[in-house]
């Protein structure tokens, strides 16, 4: 069975720095990855999604992602934040081959951004 | 835009109610979820459905069920609401086909049951 480990709880930046999120997966295959956002009181929104190809993906809101099989791991990344980023961040994973299985969530990371 | 609305923001039943959260989605969608979400504990996958009256347990199953009458309706029943169900619950569809493609979420549904 697919999983995922996002091995920060709670990462604290301050607005404008870098920020890189860390995301590793447990999979047989090569897996579909991918990063949810989920602001406070809101549902998931998909940040970007990783099938095949080139392993830099790019997302929305200046987010981009790279996956690094030899690693196990698919790391978020964005050079500058916004106080508007402030939002829990989930990586998930969904098995190869499609079907209704439904995706595999880390336990999120929650991000706080300093003024 | 695509959309997936939950019938309720917030719940507040109490222990042992009949319990019913509803979901729709706008996209024609084959494949619904329905997923809880405890603080440390991120999503964790309670049903799925890929079709008409089709269902399949995810992960945690135990004390819910579902119902899948209609292709954009996926209800989650709580026979008899207990406190360990005080959670979130979050529904989701996707379109059936090869890679697995995302999932479009709604906004959540905060149940207490007290």
């Amino acid at each position: 069975a697919q999983s995922v480990t996002q091995p920060d709880i709670h990462i604290t930046v301050s607005e404008g720095a870098s920020l890189e999120l860390r995301c590793n997966y447990s999979y047989g295959a090569t897996p579909y990855l991918f990063w949810y956002v989920q602001s406070p009181g809101q549902g998931l929104q998909l940040l970007l999604k990783y099938f095949s190809g080139d392993t830099l993906v790019q997302g929305i809101k200046g987010f981009e992602a790279e996956f690094k099989r030899s690693q196990s791991s698919f790391n978020l990344r964005k050079p500058s934040v916004h106080w508007s980023d402030a939002a829990e961040y989930f990586c998930a994973v969904a098995p190869w081959g499609g079907g209704a299985d439904g995706l595999t969530f880390g336990k999120g990371t929650h991000l706080i951004i300093q003024p | 835009d695509v959309k997936v609305t939950q019938s309720s923001r917030y719940l507040v039943k109490r222990t042992g109610e009949k319990v019913f959260l509803e979901c729709v989605q706008d996209m024609d969608h084959e494949n619904m979820f329905w997923y809880r979400q405890d603080p440390g504990l991120g999503l964790r996958l309670i049903y799925f459905s890929y079709d008409v009256k089709m269902k399949e347990k995810g992960d945690i199953p135990e004390g819910y069920s579902v119902s899948r009458e209609k292709k954009e309706r996926f209800s989650l029943i709580l026979e008899s609401a207990s406190t360990n169900q005080t959670s979130m619950y979050l529904c989701a569809s996707s379109p059936r086909g090869q890679p697995n493609t995302e999932a479009f979420f709604g906004q959540g549904t905060r149940l207490t049951v007290v």
